[in-house]
Parts: structure tokens; sequence; C-alpha cells
């Protein structure tokens, strides 16, 4: 039982490379979010998707993109880095938007030189 | 939009010691959520409360809903060397504000006393 599985757990690019972050769930989950945490900013939603086929802009999604590949997968995408976006990113997954706690995964740590 | 103002942002426990931190928010809340990060991983929850005024328990840890909906509270009892990290509370407002998301304090970060 995987629960919520993120690749990869470190990575550095440059600043203009793109990457993508891939986010699978295994708990049949409808709603997926990612987060990007920050020392003394807590977690910022930057994207989410309640439902398969559906995804939202949350608190900080500039410079960010999202796809629901499907009900297990939700990958976030950067299509020119900045150093900005040097984080630790989290995604989640929930059974379903207003329901219950929200499931992480262990987390990709960005550095962007 | 809608804050939840997390406290301490830090503090210092020594091995024994008992331990409170608090969340509170200026609107309603439907539930409140309390998670705990180690270092290198990603949140884990340790409580969920449903009902104001609820008061539940996870091993050392108690945690309560207030009865006005708009605060909780975790302590932590005799505190060991595992308990540091960071801990979350995150809440669901009442009326699916904030497009059914959580909202999530700053976190209280817990280390060993020197």
């Amino acid at each position: 039982n995987a629960g919520v599985t993120q690749t990869p757990k470190f990575q550095v690019l440059k600043t203009g490379q793109s990457m993508t972050l891939q986010c699978a769930q295994d708990m049949n989950h409808n709603s997926m979010y990612w987060y990007r945490q920050d020392p003394g900013m807590g977690l910022r939603l930057i994207y989410y998707s309640a439902s398969e086929g559906t995804t939202d802009k949350g608190e900080v999604p500039n410079g960010y993109n999202v796809s629901r590949l499907n009900k297990r997968e939700f990958s976030l995408r950067l299509e020119s880095a900045a150093p900005s976006q040097t984080s630790v990113y989290f995604c989640a997954s929930r059974l379903a938007t207003g329901t219950y706690g929200y499931t992480f995964g262990s987390g990709t740590r960005l550095t962007v030189v | 939009g809608q804050q939840l103002n997390q406290s301490p942002q830090s503090m210092f426990i020594q091995e024994g010691e008992d331990v409170s931190m608090n969340c509170t928010s200026s609107s309603i809340f439907n539930t409140w959520l309390w998670y705990k990060q180690d270092p290198g991983e990603g949140p884990v929850l340790l409580i969920a409360l449903y009902k104001a005024g609820e008061l539940t328990s996870n091993g050392r840890l108690t945690a309560q809903f207030g009865i006005t909906r708009k605060d909780s509270f975790l302590n932590i009892s005799a505190s060991i060397p595992s308990d540091v990290g960071i801990y979350f509370c995150a809440g669901q407002p009442r009326g699916g504000g904030s497009q059914g998301n959580l909202i999530f304090g700053k976190g209280t970060k817990l280390s060993v006393k020197p």
C-alpha cells in the first residue's frame, strides 16, 4: 500500500530548464493537490484537481502547469525554471473535496541554480 | 482569503515536558486536523476532529475542537526526542469556502532544548 508516490526525490535544474514532477496515488482518491513548502511560509497550494478531468489554480500558480493524466496521476510542470521556484514540492490526495484529510507524498526537493 | 493563525511558531522541548500549541481563525470551520512533518518527509495526519467540543487522543497527543468552531488545540504530554518536527493545523471552512480545500497554518516547529 504505497499511498502517494512522488518522483524524483531530488532535482537540480539550471535556470530556464523545464521538468515535470510526477505524482501517483493508489487509494482511489478523487482529489489531488500540489503544494510548495518554503521556510516560514508553510504549505502553499499551487494547483489542485477536485476530480479527474478538472484542474484549478491555487494560491501560487504562476510559472507552473499541471495535468491530471488519469484518476491516479497528477503531474506538475515547470516550463522555464527560475531560482524563485527552489522549494520542496508536495503532492497530496483526498477521497473527495470537502471530506476527510489529505494524504501527502514524501516530497521533491528542487533546487534551481 | 481565509487564514489560520498557528502559535507558537517554534518552541524548544526538554524530554518529559508537556507541550501545547493552538490554531485560531476568524471564521468557522467544520473540521480540524493536526499533522506532523518529520525532517525530509511529508506531513502525516495525527488527529482529525469533526464536532465542536470534541476531544480526541492519539497516544500522548490530545487535540480539541474549540466550542466556537474557530480554534483548535494540540497537547503533547511527556515529550520524547522523536516528537521533534513541524506540527501543522489544518481546517475545512464551513460552507465549502476555499473551494472545498483545506487551509493550513504555517506550522509550529518543535526542537530539542540545547
